[in-house]
């Protein structure tokens, strides 16, 4: 079965800073993989997604996410972060047919001023 | 383009009662919607797929008569609590997909909060 993990329940980052959401998946085939966020009460927001191609896949708000193989790696990335994107993270990944997703446990982000 | 809706935002109402949120897609025909439950500080968990026209599949788990999904239409979906009780309370999403070629794709709505008294 496919899987996703995500092994920070929390991130604590100051304005400015660097941002990394970590997420390692297991998949049989070639991975589709994605990332989601959540603001407080909100439905989930599409961030991006890896299907083939370029590792390094960029995203909406200055999210992007680095594909790493050899890792079994889907990491989250942000070069400065904003008390904006303090919210829920999700990564999730695709069954090996149709539409439903397995998400990750979820990472909360907290970006301090 | 791809937006989904959900109604109402937030109920809340006494243990017993039966309550209906609706999950609409705005611009595009939904193929497959997902129905979520979500617990405080939790992931997402899904509780049913449901396909226009045919009878929702539910996970483990999960009790159909507990959780009535209709799918009326290929921009419709609803999910009736029936006889709700305060463990019940949580965020229900809904999320909608318009091609199951497309692996993964899925459009959410905002949540529907559910307080049973």
């Amino acid at each position: 079965a496919q899987s996703v993990a995500q092994p920070e329940d929390q991130v604590n980052v100051a304005e400015g800073n660097p941002l990394t959401v970590k997420c390692t998946y297991s998949v049989s085939g070639n991975p589709y993989l994605f990332w989601y966020v959540q603001y407080p009460n909100r439905g989930l927001q599409f961030l991006l997604k890896y299907i083939t191609g370029d590792n390094l896949v960029k995203g909406s708000y200055g999210f992007e996410a680095e594909f790493n193989k050899s890792q079994t790696s889907f990491h989250l990335k942000k070069p400065s972060a904003l008390v904006s994107d303090s919210a829920l993270y999700f990564c999730a990944v695709p069954e090996a047919a149709g539409n439903k997703l397995t998400f990750g446990g979820g990472t909360r982000v907290l970006v301090k001023p | 383009g791809a937006v989904v809706s959900q109604h109402p935002s937030w109920v809340i109402c006494k243990s017993g009662t039966s309550v209906k949120i609706e999950c609409r897609s705005l611009d595009f025909q939904a193929t497959t919607m997902f129905w979520y439950r979500q617990f405080p500080k939790q992931s997402l968990m899904l509780m049913a797929t449901s396909n226009e026209g045919s009878k929702a599949t539910y996970e483990q788990g999960v009790e159909k008569d507990k959780f009535l999904i209709n799918h009326a239409s290929l921009t419709l979906s609803t999910l009736t609590v029936t006889s709700a009780h305060p463990e019940d309370s949580s965020f229900y999403i809904c999320s909608a997909s318009r091609d199951r070629r497309l692996l993964g794709e899925q459009f959410f709505g905002p949540g529907t909060r559910l307080t049973v008294l």
